[in-house]
């Protein structure tokens, strides 16, 4: 599976946009791009998932680039609790299922 | 809905004793993920489990860990005998295939003395 890059932290203001930044630059034809989040003392959240198109639901939304090396990760509207480390993973779907591989994250922190 | 169930939620015991961590996952799912999450090393996959089957062990450390499936509902991580470096968080996780996502519970937090 391709290695993820993400900062190790990040600042951002409660109320306003969250934009996580991952880049992927080895990812394979057959790779998706998932993204969880871990809060403090709590199991691996599931966010969301894709493989070339946008993807969109009630929690974020992921913009994935056209050369599928890098993608982003949107929250809309920052709360408090969405104070975690956010981790971008790519693996393969399908017959050569991968393993989630976790990297060391982004340490978000929203702030009033 | 329930999701995925652990325990105990903390657990403390001596080196060398028996430790047992117990999982319930999200009814109807048919795959089972056992995790470690140390400071050191992050979160790594241990071993995982398709209808109740072991499928890929190769993540679990050495011959003290063992886990086990007896039926759809329930699965246990045990460590014989613990040392010290076993200290760390546990998760377990389940998904409804294996292309979908993990589902993971609340992890139970291990302190081997």
């Amino acid at each position: 599976d391709a290695k993820t890059t993400q900062p190790t932290s990040m600042d951002c203001a409660e109320g306003r946009a969250a934009n996580l930044p991952c880049n992927h630059s080895t990812i394979s034809g057959n790779e998706y791009v998932y993204w969880y989040r871990q809060i403090h003392s709590q199991g691996p959240q599931y966010i969301i998932h894709g493989l070339k198109n946008n993807e969109t639901n009630e929690m974020a939304s992921l913009i994935i680039t056209e050369d599928r090396k890098s993608s982003t990760l949107i929250l809309p509207h920052a709360t408090l609790r969405d104070t975690a480390v956010y981790y971008c993973i790519v693996r393969v779907e399908g017959d050569s299922w991968g393993k989630l591989q976790f990297g060391a994250g982004t340490q978000v922190v929203v702030t009033p | 809905d329930a999701g995925v169930i652990q325990s105990p939620r903390h657990e403390v015991t001596e080196m060398g004793q028996e430790v047992t961590l117990r999982c319930k996952p999200i009814s109807g799912h048919d795959y089972l993920f056992w995790y470690r999450q140390t400071m050191m090393r992050g979160l790594e996959l241990l071993i995982y489990f398709n209808n109740n089957v072991p499928i890929d062990d190769s993540g679990m450390p050495e011959d003290r860990f063992s886990a086990k499936m007896p039926n759809a509902s329930f699965s246990t991580l045990k460590i014989q005998p613990s040392e010290p470096r076993d200290s760390a968080v546990y998760f377990c996780a389940s998904s409804l295939a294996r292309s979908q996502p993990q589902h993971f519970g609340d992890g139970t937090r291990l302190s081997i003395l």
